[in-house]
């Protein structure tokens, strides 16, 4: 089983929809969850981060967290094209731990 | 925000040469720097982990002596790549990790811009 298991895509939303990026992780001892977006030839980059069970909210992104289930998930509102990027969950063992990538959904937001 | 520099962005150079990069961190004070490399339209796989002052942590299969970490202070790292070849062509990204003081000791990792390798 892989550690972090995201859906490959790619994902295609209207603009102005609502995109659903998914991630299960298999390590119960995972404690920092993190999104990241990574265009195309670029660096990725933090976009979220959550530590405990619930919805954390930033702008048009929400993360939800759920330990149990161990899923992660981030929500983009009102998605414009410029959010068409891969969308990298990771999470870390411990709070200290490396980072533990998922390979990543690719989103593609259509005009 | 929390900023991660890397020099130089592009490196072309000749087979057997050896080529240097750098990885600051701006802004903050890097508890820890991460060395990954990226092939096209694959994952980031980490290289190995630096803390300032100690020696580095590689990952299984990647030759320290060919990658060559320093890590001189709380804001340098460097990835000195030895005698390159072709097949060492590859998008390389540093991260550096910054202590979240207001909830104890979470860690969040910042990527630099990347430099991309070609040996030709």
């Amino acid at each position: 089983q892989k550690e972090v298991e995201q859906n490959s895509g790619p994902l295609s939303v209207p603009e102005g929809a609502i995109a659903s990026l998914n991630c299960t992780y298999s390590d119960r001892g995972s404690q920092s969850f993190f999104w990241y977006r990574q265009y195309s030839g670029k660096s990725p980059e933090l976009i979220m981060s959550i530590y405990s069970n619930g919805d954390k909210e930033d702008g048009r992104f929400t993360a939800q967290l759920n330990k149990a289930s161990q899923y992660v998930s981030l929500l983009i509102r009102d998605s414009q094209p410029s959010d068409s990027a891969t969308y990298l969950c990771a999470v870390t063992r411990g709070s200290q731990g490396n980072l533990i990538f998922g390979k990543g959904t690719k989103l593609s937001v259509k005009p | 925000g929390a900023v991660v520099s890397q020099h130089p962005s592009r490196v072309i150079c000749k087979s057997g040469t050896s080529v240097k990069i750098e990885c600051r961190s701006l802004d903050f004070q890097a508890t820890t720097m991460f060395w990954y490399r990226q092939f096209p339209k694959q994952s980031l796989m980490l290289m190995a982990t630096s803390n300032e002052g100690s020696k580095a942590t590689y990952e299984q299969g990647v030759e320290k002596d060919k990658f060559l970490i320093n890590h001189a202070s709380l804001t340098l790292s460097t990835l000195t790549v030895t005698s390159a070849h072709p097949e060492d062509s590859s998008f390389y990204i540093c991260s550096a990790s910054r202590t979240l003081a207001a909830l104890g000791d979470y860690n969040e990792q910042f990527f630099g811009p990347g430099t991309r390798l070609t040996v030709l």
